[in-house]
């Protein structure tokens, strides 16, 4: 059984390029959280999608910004990269009304590095 | 801010149970206490979860004090695998819920 699988696993773009990070989601699971992880600390956060819609958001500006398709995969986009953008970003699947029997599955996460 | 306070660092002996805690004095009672482990360039791993009652599982047990406050993560005989992140969590019931992290406890697991 799959787990939630993440491209690319590694990214280098330029300072204000755009980027796109996706996500397939465990199986059996429809709702997706993605996580930014900066080095040395704990993921923060971005915003969580379920049925195509954003249900909850972090503190991230705009520029961050997602969507959820049909089958549940997801992806999140950046513009204007910034230096400080530069993390490891995380997509978590899990069932929607399950959340508390098992727990979130994350995916291995997207090294992004901006220079 | 992270609802939860855990010492930054740990040592442990390979075979020994690693015993790690959490404080939490704020937790209001329809929250759970969640534990996840982030091995080194990999994503956060569900270990377990509790409301009042200990669990047990085959990863891990888990205590929480009566007045919910703390909690401590055992791991029964570890291993050099084991070397991790370790976060508490804490946890609306039902729904799906953001996580909010710590910086958590860095447990190393020594031959």
């Amino acid at each position: 059984d799959a787990g939630v699988t993440q491209s690319p696993t590694h990214l280098i773009k330029t300072r204000g390029q755009q980027v796109t990070l996706r996500c397939s989601p465990k199986s059996g699971h429809d709702t997706v959280s993605w996580y930014q992880q900066a080095l040395g600390q704990g993921p923060q956060f971005i915003f969580q999608y379920y049925e195509e819609e954003e249900r909850q958001r972090g503190n991230f500006p705009d520029r961050f910004s997602g969507h959820q398709f049909p089958n549940y995969s997801s992806e999140l986009n950046v513009n204007a990269l910034l230096l400080g953008d530069s993390a490891l970003y995380l997509c978590a699947s899990s069932p929607e009304i399950r959340q508390n029997l098992y727990g979130y599955t994350f995916g291995s996460g997207t090294r992004l590095t901006v220079v | 801010d992270a609802k939860t306070t855990q010492p930054p660092s740990m040592d442990c002996a390979e075979g020994r149970a690693a015993n790690l805690p959490c404080n939490h004095s704020t937790i209001s009672g329809n929250e759970y206490v969640y534990w996840y482990r982030q091995i080194h360039s990999q994503g956060p791993q569900y270990i377990i979860h509790g409301l009042k009652n200990n669990e047990t599982n085959e990863m891990a047990s888990l205590i929480i004090t009566e007045d919910r406050k703390s909690s401590t993560l055992i791991l029964p005989h570890a291993t050099l695998r084991d070397t991790a992140v370790y976060y508490c969590i804490v946890n609306n019931q039902g729904g799906s819920e953001k996580l909010v992290f710590g910086k958590g406890t860095k447990l190393t697991v020594n031959p």
